[in-house]
């Protein structure tokens, strides 16, 4: 079973507006973590976000924030003013209880129009 | 942050040799490191777990024989692709934990001809 789905394959979003990216995820145990990787044309992953399922508060990092329901099992990444380097893949992640291994969803293509 | 190094970065190799990519941690030890496979505009799919002075543990699916995961020291996995084909051809990137933050490695981009 997919645990973690992201529905957008590809997003347009034009430069300097905010974007939302899509993420759900399925896990029965309480205690996991959720991730927002970027990976740009290189190849290179890079951190963006994390969220833990007791944290009380949305994760915020500069531009990034984490629209947190826990609920609902989504966490949808929120950029704000787009900028042209923002053009990348990205994905939701989840790990699980204390493991560590990290699962990754299907991604997410941004394009940013100037 | 901690920094993850990949070698090689690019590798081209002919159908039937063994690669060896090598992953390390350079400012930190690391008991537990990941490998993952990524074919073109797809996700990161994990391949197996590498545990210093362990055997790896290998995600269902992924043959142990042809994707060997040697453990050696606590700032180094390596992954070896045994009798390469072109299905193999992908991007590999590894992982390395630190006090339960994960931090990537730049990734290695096989070609088998």
């Amino acid at each position: 079973a997919q645990k973690i789905t992201q529905t957008q394959p590809g997003m347009f979003v034009q430069e300097k507006e905010a974007v939302t990216l899509d993420c759900t995820y399925d896990t029965s145990d309480p205690s996991y973590g959720l991730f927002w990787y970027k990976q740009p044309s290189s190849g290179e992953m890079i951190f963006l976000i994390y969220q833990g399922s007791y944290d009380q508060q949305n994760a915020t990092e500069g531009r990034y924030s984490l629209n947190f329901q826990k609920a609902r099992k989504s966490a949808n990444l929120v950029i704000s003013a787009s900028q042209l380097g923002d053009s990348a893949m990205y994905f939701c992640a989840m790990r699980e209880g204390n493991n560590d291994k990290v699962i990754f969803g299907p991604g997410t293509s941004l394009s940013v129009i100037p | 942050g901690a920094v993850v190094s990949q070698h090689p970065s690019r590798v081209i190799c002919k159908s039937g040799t063994s690669v060896k990519i090598e992953c390390r941690s350079l400012d930190f030890q690391a008991t537990t490191m990941f490998w993952y496979r990524q074919f073109p505009k797809q996700s990161l799919m994990l391949m197996a777990t590498s545990n210093e002075g362990s055997k790896a543990t290998y995600e269902q699916g992924v043959e142990k024989d042809k994707f060997l995961i040697n453990h050696a020291s606590l700032t180094l996995s390596t992954l070896t692709v045994a009798s390469a084909h072109p299905e193999d051809s992908s991007f590999y990137i590894c992982s390395a934990v630190q006090t339960y933050e994960q931090y990537f490695g730049p990734g290695t981009r096989l070609t088998v001809t």
